[in-house]
């Protein structure tokens, strides 16, 4: 089961360049989220879906897009990257809101330099 | 959400119990107690969560005070590949599909 799958691992990008971050679960999951973690810090929520066709803005949203076209796919696109957008992001999804174990499935990461 | 104070870091012997605090002062009555770890350079891992009772699992033990004010998650044998950082967020199930909120948490050194 593969769970949450983020492509690519690592990426550097020159300032102002734009890229896509990908993201696919295969647990049917209705959320998916974007995080984003800075060195030494704790996760930041950039967006969520809470369906196909529904997105909404998290803590730090400027500078990203996202787009929900399906159940499975999340992608976090970059438009003119920054040096404050090097980070590590992460995608998560989870299951129904109305169920006490609000689990969050992660996938693995993408190291993310911008120079 | 109700806001959580944990320790920056802790240390642990190989084999013994680890007990990781968290305090959640201002929990409301309907705000459960999750605790999620990760581990370096991998995405968090959920762990366990509570709402009033104490909880086990197959990875560890939640222990919630009565007034709820605070928690103490012990892993019963920790191994070194429990070095991680340990997160303890409060949240209302159900009450929002924005996620969980996830602060600087415990990192936990699990010495050989």
């Amino acid at each position: 089961n593969a769970g949450v799958t983020q492509t690519p691992k690592f990426r550097i990008l020159k300032i102002g360049q734009s890229m896509t971050l990908q993201c696919t679960q295969d647990m049917n999951h209705n959320y998916m989220y974007w995080y984003r973690q800075d060195p030494g810090m704790g996760l930041k929520l950039i967006y969520y879906s809470v369906g196909a066709g529904i997105t909404d803005k998290g803590e730090v949203p400027n500078g990203y897009n996202v787009s929900r076209s399906t159940t499975e796919d999340f992608p976090l696109r970059l438009e003119l990257a920054a040096p404050s957008q090097t980070s590590v992001y992460f995608c998560a999804s989870s299951t129904s809101r109305t169920a006490p174990n609000e689990k969050l499935f992660f996938g693995s990461g993408t190291q993310l330099s911008v120079l | 959400d109700a806001k959580t104070t944990q320790p920056t870091s802790m240390d642990c012997a190989e084999g013994r119990a680890a007990n990781l605090p968290c305090n959640h002062s201002t929990i409301s009555g309907n705000e459960y107690v999750y605790w999620y770890r990760q581990i370096h350079s991998q995405g968090p891992q959920y762990i366990i969560h509570g709402l009033k009772n104490n909880e086990t699992n197959e990875m560890a033990s939640l222990i919630i005070t009565e007034d709820r004010k605070s928690s103490t998650l012990i892993l019963p044998h920790a191994t070194l590949r429990d070095t991680a950082v340990y997160y303890c967020i409060v949240r209302v199930a159900g009450g929002g599909a924005d996620g969980l909120t996830f602060g600087k948490g415990t990192h936990l050194i699990i010495q050989p």
